[in-house]
């Protein structure tokens, strides 16, 4: 298995601009979580789908964030504009119910600088 | 709500030494509880787990037992190699409710291990 997919690995942009992020969750899960990582907040859970149905978005840091689960294979986390906080590793985790239970398997994160 | 607390970090042993990170948690129900392991530069990963009290999960040396009287899960290993050094975090999860499948994270223990 090729385990959970994510990109682009890193990303540098400018403050202002549209970015987005990709994920490729393990083929038959049906949980997909985005969170955000920084040295001063740690991990942080921002939104999570189940079914392809957002479950819990309280983590959204504001409307500047969203997320998109067109499909069981394909997610989308955008940022529209981009701020220089909006800094941080942004990890993709997918779990099902069919393997360990509750077992998130992570990304390799996607290294997002906003200048 | 649920909660998990860790021991601040961080930890720096010498190689062979004794590890304990301890782990306490507040969650209404049964959780399962969870240590997941991050290495430099990569997402997270399941390093063992216990669904159950008096559970034991253990992997590649580490061990932690799933206290119900004390709400505990301590993250141990007899003798640690410069290899594990990386940051711990320790999670549980609701096994049913609104949180069905999502992680409640600790805030990670950053170990560093040297020769």
């Amino acid at each position: 298995d090729a385990g959970v997919i994510q990109s682009p690995r890193h990303e540098v942009t400018e403050m202002g601009q549209e970015v987005t992020l990709r994920c490729k969750p393990i083929s038959g899960h049906d949980y997909l979580f985005w969170y955000r990582q920084t040295m001063m907040r740690g991990l942080e859970l921002l939104i999570y789908f189940n079914n392809n149905v957002p479950i819990d978005d309280s983590g959204m840091p504001e409307d500047r964030f969203s997320a998109k689960m067109p499909n069981a294979s394909f997610s989308t986390l955008k940022i529209q504009p981009s701020e220089p906080r909006d800094s941080a590793v942004y990890f993709c985790a997918s779990s099902g119910r069919q393997g360990l239970p509750y077992e998130q398997y992570f990304g390799p994160g996607t290294r997002l600088t906003v200048t | 709500g649920n909660s998990v607390t860790q021991m601040e970090g961080p930890v720096t042993l010498s190689e062979e030494a004794f590890l304990t990170i301890n782990c306490t948690y507040t969650a209404t129900g049964y959780p399962s509880l969870f240590w997941y392991v991050q290495y430099p530069g990569e997402g997270l990963q399941l390093l063992l787990k216990a669904t159950k009290a008096d559970d034991k999960g253990s992997n590649k040396g580490f061990e932690a037992t799933y206290r119900k009287e004390t709400t505990s899960f301590h993250l141990e290993k007899g003798s640690v190699q410069v290899s594990d050094s990386a940051v711990y975090f320790c999670a549980l999860s609701d096994k049913g409710g609104t949180s069905y499948g999502k992680l409640t994270f600790g805030q990670g223990t950053i170990l560093t291990v040297h020769p």
